[in-house]
């Protein structure tokens, strides 16, 4: 079966420093593979997305970027955070779903605090 | 392009009554419908889809949805509500070409 990691769990970071979250799926092959935010009480705002190695789409303008240097491993980043950066941060995957479409799931998320 | 609107950031119930979460969508094409479910501080975990084939969609927990496309809707309803259903719930929608957009959520509260 399936699975998806998140690290860390939790980050606290000060304002203008870097960030590197980290995101793994296990038991599938060239996933599509996503990165969302969710802010304190709001919905949820895609980042980027990826179909495949070192293919990257950016979603929003913002300070972050994203990377995916292996089949099952995407990363996000940025060289200096920004006290907005703060919130809820998801990663998915997703497989094609029989009749069409594809279907996401998601992994268990880290919390950043920027202060 | 394609938006959900769900009715109501929060919903209230006692425990034992009917859940009704509704959620309309738009699209230009024959929609898939999600709905998710997030417990705090946690992912969100996939409650049911419907893609073709029959209408009422049956998921985890007891819950179901009925895609009507004369109304553009996709509610999810459960018969009986129970503590352990507080939680906030998403609605999403995607077609063959294009990623899920979703809804702002409804958050579920269960009280005694």
């Amino acid at each position: 079966s399936q699975t998806i990691h998140q690290w860390p769990a939790t980050l606290v970071q000060p304002v203008g420093s870097p960030l590197s979250l980290e995101c793994t799926v296990e038991g599938t092959s060239n996933p599509n593979l996503y990165w969302y935010r969710q802010a304190a009480g709001r919905g949820l705002q895609l980042l980027f997305y990826s179909v495949g190695i070192g293919q990257i789409s950016s979603e929003v303008p913002q300070n972050l970027s994203a990377s995916r240097p292996q089949d099952r491993q995407f990363i996000l980043s940025s060289k200096k955070l920004l006290l907005s950066d703060s919130g809820f941060y998801l990663c998915a995957w997703s497989v094609l779903t029989s009749g069409g479409g594809e279907t996401q799931y998601f992994g268990p998320g880290t919390r950043l605090l920027v202060l | 392009a394609q938006s959900v609107t769900q009715l109501g950031s929060h919903v209230s119930v006692s425990e034992g009554a009917l859940v009704l979460l509704r959620c309309n969508y738009s699209s230009s094409v024959p929609p898939y419908l999600f709905w998710y479910v997030q417990y705090p501080n946690q992912g969100l975990q996939l409650l049911l889809k419907y893609t073709t084939g029959a209408t009422l969609v049956k998921g985890i927990n007891g819950f179901e949805a009925e895609f009507k496309k004369s109304e553009t809707s996709f509610h999810l309803t459960k018969p009986s509500a129970h503590m352990s259903d507080a939680a906030e719930y998403f609605c999403a929608v995607s077609d063959a070409a294009s990623k899920l957009t979703f809804g702002t959520g409804t958050r579920l509260q269960v009280t005694l």
